[in-house]
C-alpha cells in the first residue's frame, strides 16, 4: 500500500491570508498526483492532476506544484476566502498497478471572515 | 448533464443481509472505482475497473464484490454485510484508467449503516 501523507491535518486562517499545504508520496514508480477539494455534504471535486516533475498548475487563486524526485506536492491558496473552507485531498497513483489511487487523510481548511 | 449516480444514498440494514449499491456514469468513461471514507482514515480504494470485464482489488477489498458487465455500470455488492462495513461510500469514474492521468468524477456518496 502506498503511503500518502498530508500536512497539516487542519488549518485555520483569516480571510485574505495566503496558505499552503503539503502532500508527500512515494517517488518510485510514480504515475500521477491528484488534488481534490471536498466540501461538507458534497462529493470531492477535482482541482488538478499532475504527472511531470516540475509541473505547476493554476486555477484562479489556487495553484499546485509537483516534485516527483523527492515525492512531494504543494497546494497554495492566495487570498483565502470563506468559500475556500473545505477538506483538500491529495492522491497518488503508482507502484505496480496502473489503476490504484491512494489518498492522503486530507487537510481541513477553515477560513474565518 | 455529465454525472455519476449512486443508489441508494442512504441505507440502514442488518448484519448478513446481502445488499447492492449501484453506480452508473453517463460519460462513457473507461475507468470506475469504489472508495469508502471513514473518520481519520481518508478515502480508501475498495475495487477498481479499468474497462468492461476488467476489475482489480484496491487496498480494502475484503467483504466486497464488484462486476463490470457494461461500461456505464459498476455495482458494489456486500454479500454478508457486517457492522465494520458501516461507512460512507463513493463511486468515481475517469476517462481512462491507465496511470490515472485524468481526474476522477465522484458520485454523491452512499451512507451505509449496518446494525
Amino acid at each position: 500500500i502506498l503511503n500518502v501523507e498530508q500536512s497539516p491535518q487542519s488549518l485555520h486562517v483569516q480571510e485574505g491570508d495566503s496558505t499552503n499545504f503539503t502532500c508527500s508520496f512515494p517517488s518510485s514508480n510514480f504515475y500521477a498526483l491528484h488534488w481534490y477539494r471536498w466540501e461538507t455534504a458534497k462529493s470531492p471535486e477535482a482541482l488538478f492532476v499532475m504527472t511531470l516533475n516540475g509541473d505547476e498548475k493554476k486555477k484562479g487563486r489556487i495553484s499546485a506544484t509537483l516534485n516527483t524526485k523527492e515525492g512531494y506536492s504543494y497546494l497554495y491558496i492566495k487570498g483565502s476566502q470563506p468559500e475556500d473552507s473545505a477538506t483538500y485531498l491529495c492522491a497518488s497513483s503508482g507502484g505496480t498497478s496502473y489503476g490504484k489511487l491512494t489518498f492522503g487523510q486530507g487537510t481541513i481548511l477553515t477560513v474565518h471572515p | 448533464e455529465a454525472q455519476v449516480t449512486q443508489n441508494p444514498r442512504y441505507l440502514i440494514t442488518v448484519t448478513g443481509k446481502k445488499l447492492t449499491v449501484t453506480c452508473s456514469q453517463n460519460m462513457n468513461h473507461e475507468y470506475m472505482s469504489w472508495y469508502r471514507q471513514d473518520p481519520g482514515l481518508g478515502l480508501r480504494q475498495i475495487y477498481y475497473s479499468m474497462n468492461v470485464e476488467v476489475t482489480d482489488k484496491g487496498d480494502v477489498p475484503e467483504g466486497y464484490k464488484v462486476s463490470r458487465k457494461e461500461k456505464r455500470n459498476f455495482p458494489l455488492i456486500l454479500e454478508s454485510p457486517s457492522p465494520n462495513q458501516t461507512s460512507l461510500y463513493f463511486c468515481a469514474s475517469s476517462p481512462s484508467g491507465r496511470g490515472l492521468y485524468q481526474p476522477q468524477h465522484f458520485g454523491d456518496g452512499t451512507r451505509l449503516s449496518i446494525l
